[in-house]
């Protein structure tokens, strides 16, 4: 039973390129959220799908990032251009309906030098 | 929006005692409360979750309690082993409308 799926792993790039991180959710789930996740900030939400249209984009930190779910099984988080600040762990989950519980995957660690 | 706060932020005991984390939410409108616990580098694992019209819930060594009229909930593991060191979030939800974690427990069991 493939749980959700995160790629890469790691990622480890130069300020100023483009970064794309990207999710697998559990088939038959209809909810998606991208979190990262600091020391600092803890987990904090940064978008949220349903049916794969966005709904709360409310914690997408700035401009430079933007994330899509062009059909029910991927979805992707994009960052350009990228800064040493958004080094972090960027966590995607799913949940089959709104209001359940989600599930994680094994993130993706993500520095920017 | 919501507001979750979580205590105590480290929490050592020794093996076999309990370990008790206590949140507090701000919204009444939460009517979801699930528990995560996750290890090193790891995703959050959903260890058990409650629904405002319960007052606890159990599973092993595991419980949950909610008092909504405090908007408060707990966490309560008994018999505590080794592999129950990780870091545990509360987290409160209105339907998937304002899905908001603590800000997390780091607990240590001492063999």
């Amino acid at each position: 039973d493939a749980g959700v799926i995160q790629s890469p792993r790691h990622e480890v790039t130069e300020m100023g390129q483009e970064v794309t991180l990207r999710c697998k959710p559990i088939s038959g789930h209809n909810s998606l959220f991208w979190y990262r996740q600091t020391m600092m900030r803890g987990l904090e939400l940064l978008i949220y799908f349903n049916n794969n249209v966005p709904i709360d984009d409310s914690g997408m930190p700035e401009d430079r990032f933007s994330a899509k779910m062009p059909n029910a099984s991927f979805s992707t988080l994009k960052i350009q251009p990228s800064e040493p600040r958004d080094s972090a762990v960027y966590f995607c989950a799913s949940s089959l309906r709104d209001g359940g519980p989600q599930h994680f995957g094994d993130g993706t660690r993500l520095s920017i030098l | 929006g919501e507001n979750v706060e979580q205590h105590p932020s480290t929490l050592s005991v020794q093996e076999g005692d309990s370990a008790v984390i206590k949140c507090t939410y701000s919204d009444s409108a939460s009517n979801y409360f699930p528990w995560y616990k996750q290890e090193l580098g790891k995703g959050p694992q959903l260890i058990i979750d409650i629904r405002s019209n319960v007052g606890e819930k159990k599973d092993q060594r595991i419980a949950v309690t909610l008092n909504k009229t405090a908007k408060h909930f707990s966490l309560h593991i008994t018999e505590t082993q080794p592999e129950d060191s990780a870091v545990y979030f509360c987290a409160a939800d209105n339907y998937g409308q304002n899905f908001v974690f603590g800000p997390g427990t780091r607990l240590s069991v001492l063999p």
